[in-house]
């Protein structure tokens, strides 16, 4: 079955950029989308298809794909970005998850 | 906007059976896929599987085929998940998620619309 791979953590400072990635074979050749996701709260998806944001979202979220390697980048980074991320991909009419990314804000 | 309510807690015994609920309301089922994801306590994001409301098809993820049935009620816009020989293991919040395209390739556009999430203990 198909894997991804996310750090665990992730630290940045207020106003920084942050960077999270999701690693898997040819991941570039899938679509992948990102949740957040807060202490207590259901899943909020962030970014679909690779680099498209859902309507609401701000524009500081923004997301990539290539070869082996999805990444979110979250620009001047605010407190309440400090959550769990999630990547997401679709092969073959399953769904597969990351094993997910807390962002530290501090 | 459609709006996905999920059944309230439930408590059950390792071996038994659990049926949880999905209302969706402000909308009206379609064929974007209906998603069951679960979360263990402290754990990550795990799909189960879905269903296309209008055609009835289903996909699961391989470690719950035999084991859980997902379905649909389309007259009152309504999805089950039914998982069952439970032990301590399923013990998890159960989310139901609609997908933001139609179809299964609906899935690449990710799951736009989450339930609040059921908490299923099996003790």
């Amino acid at each position: 079955s198909y894997e991804m791979t996310q750090p665990p953590s992730v630290s940045v400072s207020p106003g920084q950029t942050a960077t999270i990635t999701c690693s898997g074979d040819k991941l570039g050749d899938k679509f992948v989308c990102w949740y957040q996701q807060k202490p207590g709260q259901s899943p909020v998806m962030v970014i679909y298809q690779d680099d498209k944001r859902p309507s609401g979202i701000p524009e500081r979220f923004s997301g990539s794909n290539s070869g082996n390697t999805a990444t979110l980048t979250i620009s001047g980074t605010q407190a309440m970005d400090e959550a769990d991320y999630y990547c997401q991909a679709w092969d073959n009419s399953l769904v597969v998850f990351g094993g997910g990314t807390k962002l530290t804000v501090l | 906007q459609v709006q996905l309510v999920q059944s309230g807690a439930e408590v059950k015994k390792p071996g038994s059976s659990v049926k949880v609920s999905c209302k969706a309301s402000g909308d009206t089922f379609s064929s974007n896929a209906l998603n069951w994801v679960r979360q263990a306590p402290g754990q990550g994001l795990e799909w189960m599987g879905g269903i296309i409301p209008t055609s009835g098809t289903t996909n699961y993820a391989q470690k719950f085929r035999g084991r859980v049935s997902i379905t649909t009620d389309e007259p009152t816009n309504t999805a089950y998940m039914e998982l069952s020989s439970l032990r301590s293991e399923d013990t998890a919040v159960y989310y139901c998620a609609r997908s933001g395209g139609q179809g299964w390739y609906g899935l690449s556009h990710g799951m736009d619309v989450w339930g609040q999430g059921t908490t299923v203990t099996v003790s």
